[in-house]
């Protein structure tokens, strides 16, 4: 099956600078790599997604890039702001007539104001 | 519309004793999935139904669990004879399940097995 792992577990940074998250995923047939964000409390919630058939996809201070070859993705968060502290999830999936997700294990950030 | 709702928040059950977390997805969405959630640590996948069928049981951490969803709606998760080990938060996520796939998760029902 699918193996999703996620780097780093925790990072800090200080407001305004950029944080960056990165998975790899083990099956060349994940098609569908979503993140979500989990505050501290609340349910995830997507942010940003991204197909294999693409390679960045960007909405204002999120991105998400793709690397098919390498089997590894990450979320960049440009200009943080405290209120991107949270935790993240990545995850890959095979969209078609199984839909299972698989998540990496979180990466907790911490935005220092 | 409502999001997809969890019930009960909060279980405190004993060692040993059933208990039935139950959720309701968003009307329309076909796909519905299961999860669990230990403290602090990531969202480990139990299962997935998509209608009434669960494609892939595999999840499942013991013969202990099982799921059911009825009406392409509702869904059950039972855990018969629970351990200590099952306490954690388990969530429950929904999607419209064909080219939109965004999971829309529900609150989770904290479950605690003393």
């Amino acid at each position: 099956g699918e193996n999703v792992e996620q780097h780093p577990s925790t990072l800090s940074v200080q407001e305004g600078d950029s944080a960056v998250i990165k998975c790899t995923y083990s099956d060349s047939a994940s098609n569908y790599f979503p993140w979500y964000k989990q505050e501290l409390g609340k349910r995830p919630q997507l942010i940003i997604d991204i197909r294999s058939n693409v390679g960045e996809k960007k909405d204002q201070r999120i991105a998400v890039t793709l690397n098919k070859t390498a089997k590894h993705f990450s979320l960049h968060i440009t200009e943080t702001q405290p209120e991107d502290s949270a935790v993240y999830f990545c995850a890959a999936s095979i969209q078609g007539f199984v839909n299972q997700f698989y998540f990496g294990t979180g990466t907790s950030l911490t935005v220092i104001p | 519309g409502a999001g997809v709702s969890q019930s009960p928040s909060n279980k405190v059950t004993e060692k040993g004793k059933d208990v039935e977390l139950r959720c309701d997805p968003i009307s329309g969405h076909t796909a519905l999935y299961w999860y669990r959630q230990s403290l602090g640590q990531g969202l480990e996948f139990l299962i997935y139904f998509q209608g009434n069928s669960a494609p892939d049981k595999s999840g499942l951490p013991s013969d202990r669990f099982s799921a059911e969803r009825t009406g392409g709606s509702v869904s059950t998760l039972t855990i018969q004879r629970t351990q200590q080990e099952d306490s954690a938060v388990y969530l429950c996520a929904s999607s419209y399940g064909t080219s939109i796939y965004e999971q829309y998760f529900g609150p989770g029902t904290r479950l605690t097995v003393t």
